[in-house]
């Protein structure tokens, strides 16, 4: 079974701009969550889907922004970069059956540069 | 508030000793915990989780944790540590407020395993 994919692994953009990053959750997964990794800060939660709706989202500004389509992957998208944006972003699926719960697959992250 | 504290930015350890990752909680009610690893320049792997139960889990390449209420406290150990078991470890708890796949992640702790 393929893993958590996320495109694209490596970007780099100049303030002001804005970013999407897509993610396609483990067949069969409907919940898929972002989270944000950064030196200072640690790991982060931005938001989370399921089944095309968004259950919970972060303590992060409205210039992060995110959906879920209906085949369950899913992009995040960034507007308005700041410097402090550069971080790895991570992606995880789970089939979120009860006892699966918090039980999260990454992906290997998309790792984002502002400059 | 909900939080999870890694007392340890790294732990050192001699290939074969038994080693200990320590993580200490604060949540309303029952805590769900995890432990996830990161190896470099990848995502985060599930380790194992404590949802209700027995108070020492089992979870993957021999790694175990002990569940402690009365401390709040759910150490990562493993009798024998591997030089390949070196990697970024993350205790975490779902945020009960936030649904199920909201994680409050600690620091992290760098385990250095030496031959």
């Amino acid at each position: 079974k393929a893993g958590v994919t996320q495109t694209p692994r490596y970007l780099i953009k100049t303030r002001g701009q804005q970013v999407t990053l897509s993610c396609s959750p483990i067949s069969g997964h409907r919940s898929v969550s972002w989270y944000q990794q950064t030196p200072g800060q640690g790991l982060q939660f931005l938001f989370e889907y399921f089944s095309e709706t968004q259950r919970n989202k972060g303590n992060f500004p409205g210039r992060f922004s995110g959906r879920q389509f209906s085949n369950s992957r899913s992009e995040m998208n960034v507007s308005t970069l700041e410097l402090g944006d550069s971080a790895l972003y991570l992606c995880a699926s789970s089939s979120m059956t009860g006892t699966n719960t918090g039980e999260l697959f990454f992906g290997e992250g998309s790792r984002l540069t502002v400059l | 508030a909900q939080s999870v504290a890694q007392p340890e930015d790294q732990v050192n350890v001699a290939e074969g000793n038994p080693l200990t990752v320590k993580c200490t909680y604060s949540v309303s009610g029952n805590p769900y915990l995890f432990w996830y690893v990161q190896y470099p320049n990848r995502g985060l792997q599930f380790l194992l989780k404590y949802i209700t139960g027995d108070n020492l889990v089992k979870g993957s390449y021999g790694f175990e944790a002990e569940f402690n209420k009365s401390q709040t406290s759910f150490h990562l150990k493993k009798p024998s540590a591997l030089v390949s078991d070196s990697a970024l470890y993350f205790c975490a708890v779902r945020d009960a407020s936030g649904g199920y796949n909201k994680l409050i992640f600690g620091a992290g702790t760098r385990l250095a395993v030496h031959p």
